[in-house]
């Protein structure tokens, strides 16, 4: 079982939808998780940084977790077609110089 | 803040050359530094981590005799990829982690060099 599981997509949605993407882990240390936007060919862009259980909201991303279900998910509302990119998932059980366990990504397209 | 800049951006090279790969923290200093690769639709692999003037730690099945990591300063990390073959042809991404940065405490990446060996 992998550490951390993703749905890869691809995943289509209209301009203006709300984006829900979501993750599942198995490991209990981890407690600090992250979601990067990677464009084609460029590398993964940090969008939201959160530790522990809870919510977190910037502009129109909102990033969920919750401990003791193991899950954690990132909304996207009033989806624009800027938003298509690969959406990871990232967590760690200690801070920025610990390895970093990656979903394997979700492919997102947003139609205008 | 937290720039990570990565030159070349792409090289296409012939089998059994070398290929270095610089990784440099653009507005602040690294003291780790890591190295990742992903094939096309795969997610990023973590290749080895390197702490400035210390040797570079490798993760299970990554070659260190072929891939020479060297961080020599705190802005500057790079990869060396000896005698290329094919199978190495990926995306080689790095990222950076300073503790003394007030922001974000997370890895930092850059844009990452495609690598083809022909």
């Amino acid at each position: 079982q992998k550490e951390v599981e993703q749905d890869p997509g691809p995943l289509s949605v209209p301009e203006g939808a709300i984006v829900s993407l979501n993750c599942t882990y198995s490991n209990s240390a981890f407690q600090y998780f992250m979601w990067y936007r990677q464009y084609s060919r460029k590398g993964p862009e940090l969008l939201m940084y959160t530790y522990s259980s809870g919510n977190k909201e910037d502009g129109r991303f909102t990033a969920q977790v919750d401990k003791s279900s193991k899950y954690i998910s990132l909304f996207i509302r009033d989806s624009q077609p800027s938003d298509s990119a690969t959406y990871l998932c990232a967590m760690s059980s200690g801070t920025g110089a610990n390895n970093l366990f990656f979903g394997t990504g979700t492919r997102l397209t947003v139609i205008p | 803040g937290a720039v990570v800049s990565q030159h070349p951006s792409w090289v296409i090279c012939k089998s059994g050359t070398s290929v270095k790969i610089e990784c440099r923290s653009l507005d602040f200093q690294a003291t780790t530094m890591f190295w990742y690769r992903q094939f096309p639709k795969q997610s990023l692999m973590l290749m080895a981590t390197s702490n400035e003037g210390s040797k570079a730690t490798y993760e299970q099945g990554v070659e260190k005799d072929k891939f020479l990591i060297n961080h020599a300063s705190l802005t500057l990390s790079t990869l060396t990829v000896t005698s290329a073959h094919p199978e190495d042809s990926s995306f080689y991404i790095c990222s950076a982690h300073s503790p003394y940065r007030a922001s974000t405490d997370t890895q930092y990446f850059g844009p990452g060099t495609r690598l083809t060996v022909l």
